[in-house]
């Protein structure tokens, strides 16, 4: 079955800190990786999306993630958060083919709170 | 419109009522998605259409659940006799033809959400 993991649910950061957020995804077949996030009060925004290549993608606002196969993860990562980085993230897997083109499956979201 | 709009945004109802959800997805967008969120839970597929045909309906929960998109543009999800469970947010997202010129691969907008009640 398909299904994607979130490592944390609730990450805690003062500004300029460091930020990695851990996804992995169990997936059959060819796989597109997405990260989304969701602001408060807003939808869902893509941050960045992987479709092959180069295994580290650069999104908006800084952040950029690695596809690493070997592992079955993509992890989010930006060098110095802002308080304006407080937000849900969400890691999603879609399929790449197929009838269900485009499906996506989300992980459960991690919230991260950064303080000034 | 500029975005996918989602309308009610917010629908409270009585257990056994029928609701309809709609969905408006950015014009010339063929491709339109319906997820569910609980709370506390990333949105989990339902359904999704090509144009006005249905490609795939695996995720929707049981009978109740029902969407249609006739005439390849807006898209109304009804759920019948609601249930408590049914209490969620309701997300629609669109997607451009992989072949348009601003196609991004995959790239789904996503609407507003309706947050749905079921007292």
């Amino acid at each position: 079955a398909q299904s994607v993991s979130q490592h944390n649910h609730h990450v805690i950061l003062s500004e300029a800190a460091s930020l990695e957020l851990g996804c992995n995804y169990s997936y059959g077949g060819t796989v597109n990786l997405f990260w989304y996030v969701q602001y408060p009060g807003q939808h869902l925004q893509l941050l960045l999306k992987y479709f092959s290549g180069d295994p580290l993608v650069k999104g908006i606002k800084g952040f950029e993630a690695e596809f690493i196969k070997s592992k079955f993860s993509f992890n989010l990562r930006k060098p110095s958060v802002q308080w304006s980085d407080t937000a849900e993230y969400f890691c999603a897997a879609g399929n790449a083919g197929g009838t269900s083109y485009g499906k996506l499956t989300f992980g459960q979201g991690t919230i991260l709170t950064v303080h000034p | 419109g500029a975005g996918v709009s989602q309308s009610p945004r917010y629908k409270v109802t009585k257990r056994g009522q029928d609701v309809a959800l709609r969905c408006d997805p950015i014009s010339g967008h063929v491709s339109l998605y319906w997820y569910r969120q609980a709370l506390g839970q990333g949105p989990e597929f339902l359904t999704y259409f090509n144009y006005e045909a249905q490609q795939d309906k695996s995720g929707l929960p049981n009978d109740r659940f029902s969407a249609e998109r006739p005439e390849g543009s807006i898209s109304t999800l009804t759920i019948q006799r609601t249930e408590q469970r049914d209490s969620a947010m309701y997300r629609c997202a669109s997607r451009p033809s992989l072949f348009s010129k601003t196609g991004g691969r995959n790239e789904q907008f996503f609407g507003p959400g309706t947050r749905l009640t079921v007292l």
